[in-house]
């Protein structure tokens, strides 16, 4: 089975820009989840989408704005981009349970922004 | 809030050492527990994770944790570290319920000396 994929894996933005991010899920995954990722502030959550429903929500000002399409894939995307959002994002799959959310990483997105 | 602490953002170890890194969790519900470990340039992959039943569990790479509730702990250990497994460690308590975010530890940059 495929794993989780991210386009592109690097990307380097000017500031003011706007960014396009891709995930393809784990076949059958309907659950994606985004991260970003700093040395400073580790993993910190941004969303979560499932059967194209935003679930779950972090702590991310509004220029950062995701969806899901119907088969599971997501985009992400940032819209005026400031130097502080370089960082490595991350996409994470999964099959929803009961007993807890195992996560399937993608290898992440590096985006600078200079 | 749940919250979770990593002891020690940086542990370095001689190869054929023991492997100790330290998780604390904060719950007034024992949560479902999970290590990932991020090798460099790479996205993160599951090492192993605790739901429930047995307290010690075992993971990939001869890792393994001990879920130990009164101490609130989920350390990580291995009993002699190789040089492959130099990478970062993050442990994840996990909430089950509506809102399964996982809730991330800033991480253990493990460096593995010769």
């Amino acid at each position: 089975k495929a794993g989780v994929t991210q386009t592109p894996r690097y990307l380097i933005k000017t500031r003011g820009q706007q960014v396009t991010l891709s995930c393809s899920p784990i076949s059958g995954h309907r659950s994606v989840s985004w991260y970003q990722q700093t040395p400073g502030q580790g993993l910190q959550f941004l969303f979560e989408y499932f059967s194209e429903t935003q679930r779950n929500k972090g702590n991310f000002p509004g220029r950062f704005s995701g969806r899901q399409f119907s088969n599971s894939r997501s985009e992400m995307n940032v819209s005026t981009l400031e130097l502080g959002d370089s960082a490595l994002y991350l996409c994470a799959s999964s099959i929803p349970g009961p007993r807890g959310n195992e996560q399937y990483f993608g290898p992440g997105t590096r985006l600078t922004v200079t | 809030a749940q919250s979770v602490t990593q002891l020690g953002s940086h542990v370095s170890v001689s190869e054929g050492a023991l492997v100790l890194l330290r998780c604390n969790y904060s719950s007034s519900v024992p949560p479902y527990l999970f290590w990932y470990v991020q090798y460099p340039n790479q996205g993160l992959q599951l090492l192993l994770k605790y739901t429930t039943g047995a307290t010690l569990v075992k993971g990939i790479n001869g890792f393994e944790a001990e879920f130990k509730k009164s101490e609130t702990s989920f350390h990580l250990t291995k009993p002699s570290a190789h040089m492959s497994d130099a990478a970062e460690y993050f442990c994840a308590p996990h909430r089950a319920g509506n809102n399964r975010k996982l809730i991330w530890g800033l991480g253990t940059s493990l460096a593995v000396n010769p």
